[in-house]
């Protein structure tokens, strides 16, 4: 059975770090891209970030490129998003998600990111 | 990037009743491969999403039957045929041809 489980969430101030991850299990890891999508609080779904599975290939929307990175350890079965310079906008229920080919069949329960003061 | 429309945005609907959301593209998602990525997603209330319809028309593993899609070019139907009580959430379209992915704006099913 497929699992995906994030961790890291938390209440962090405007200009902090936070630090997500996501441990998989119930597949090869390693074979698959993955991805974080976030939702605003009332809001729809937005697109964050993905990586390849082996090469490690990475892309970002646009919102957060150079102050979000992601990341995965094939050895441990994690993906993780390290995020810097966060802002209010940021503040959202975070997913990962594994990707099939072209679609995404896997989601986490997600974590709450809380950017405020 | 790719502008996702969707239409209904609020979608009341009796039980028993058939119920179809329409998704719109702002461009192709023909992929370089031939392919067509857009899928839809369901969101039951406070549930991460679930991947129902993949490749315009694949229904995933255990999705019902209920659940249909079809489409070419750039408009794209989800349909239930018969709605069920836990059909009851938020349903987005999403394609996957060019980053940065994008979503349509969710349409809300409810039950009349």
């Amino acid at each position: 059975e497929v699992q995906l489980v994030e961790s890291g969430g938390g209440l962090v101030q405007p200009g902090g770090s936070l630090r997500l991850s996501c441990a998989a299990s119930g597949f090869t890891f390693s074979s698959y891209a993955m991805i974080w999508v976030r939702q605003a609080p009332g809001k729809g779904l937005e697109w964050v970030s993905e990586i390849s599975g082996s090469d490690g290939r990475t892309y970002y929307t646009d919102s957060v490129k150079g102050r979000f990175t992601i990341s995965r350890d094939n050895s441990k079965n994690t993906l993780y998003l390290q995020m810097n310079s966060l802002r209010a906008e940021d503040t959202a229920v975070y997913y990962c998600a594994k990707a099939g080919l072209g679609h995404f069949d896997y989601w986490g329960q997600g974590t709450l990111v809380t950017v405020s003061s | 990037d790719i502008v996702m429309t969707q239409t209904p945005l609020s979608l009341p609907v009796t039980l028993g009743q058939p119920a179809s959301i329409s998704c719109r593209s702002s461009q192709s998602l023909v992929y370089s491969d031939g392919n067509i990525y857009l899928s839809w997603l369901q969101q039951r209330p406070g549930q991460p999403p679930r991947l129902l319809i993949y490749k315009i028309s694949n229904r995933f593993s255990g999705v019902p039957d209920r659940f249909s899609g079809s489409g070419a070019g750039t408009d794209f139907t989800l349909k239930i045929s018969r709605v069920e009580a836990e059909d009851v959430g938020v349903y987005y379209c999403m394609q996957a041809t060019q980053f940065p992915y994008t979503f349509g704006q969710g349409t809300k099913l409810e039950i009349k």
